[in-house]
């Protein structure tokens, strides 16, 4: 099974400061379709998660474009450039390249 | 909009078994492929199970294999998690999520607690 590994485990962040989470999978995540299937997911307290990036930097629809995703194969990144309040919660990478699918640990971001 | 909505949930004994259902709707069911992930009290997510379309293709996470079973029924835009041989290790929130990109759209959840 692949694993993924996110780092850190979690944040404090100034409102207005940028913040960022690695996420590293312990194998390639190109599939033989030419994409890496590497996603991106918030959970505010007490919501489900919500989708923010597919195919490591694809935005989805409705989603501020102070999030990014970047990377390849086996490292990837979520940044986000300017970190505001409603940003709070924990943020997860998963992949859905291999079966079993896999969630990497999450990692909480709060505000300072 | 899409919207996902489960149902089943509660509390159930070890060894006994219970089925979940999830309900599409705001999108053409029958056109995408359908995930179950879940969520322990106070930890990450997990992901279960998938589906494809057309319920050909269905893969589970080795937690679950040989115990759950992913269905659907596209005529009743409805997807179903069956859930045999619970243990205390199953007790958490179940989410079913749609298909591509990704996963989606969630629904809001449903509670199982596995308890003598």
């Amino acid at each position: 099974d692949t694993v993924m590994t996110q780092t850190p485990l979690s944040l404090s962040v100034t409102p207005g400061q940028p913040a960022s989470i690695s996420c590293k999978s312990s194998q390639s995540l190109l599939y033989s379709d030419g994409k890496t299937h590497l996603s991106w997911y918030l959970q505010k307290p007490g919501q489900s998660p919500q989708l923010l990036i597919y195919e490591v930097s694809k935005r989805f629809s409705g989603v501020p474009d102070r999030f990014s995703g970047s990377g390849s194969g086996t490292d990837f990144t979520l940044k986000i450039s300017r970190v505001e309040a409603e940003d709070v919660g924990v943020y997860y990478c998963m992949q859905t390249t291999q079966p079993p699918h896999t969630f990497g640990g999450g990692t909480k971001v709060e505000i300072k | 909009q899409v919207q996902l909505v489960e149902s089943g949930g509660g509390v159930v004994q070890p060894g006994r078994s219970l089925r979940l259902s999830c309900i599409g709707s705001g999108f053409t069911f029958s056109g995408f492929g359908m995930h179950w992930a879940r969520q322990a009290p106070g930890k990450g997510l997990e992901w279960v199970a998938v589906i494809s379309h057309d319920g050909a293709i269905k893969y589970y996470a080795d937690s679950v294999r040989g115990r759950f079973t992913v269905s659907r029924e596209n005529s009743w835009n409805t997807v179903y998690l069956q859930m045999n041989s619970l243990t205390f290790e199953d007790t958490a929130t179940y989410y079913c999520a749609k298909d591509l990109p990704a996963l989606a759209n969630w629904g809001q959840g449903t509670l199982v607690i596995v308890s003598s």
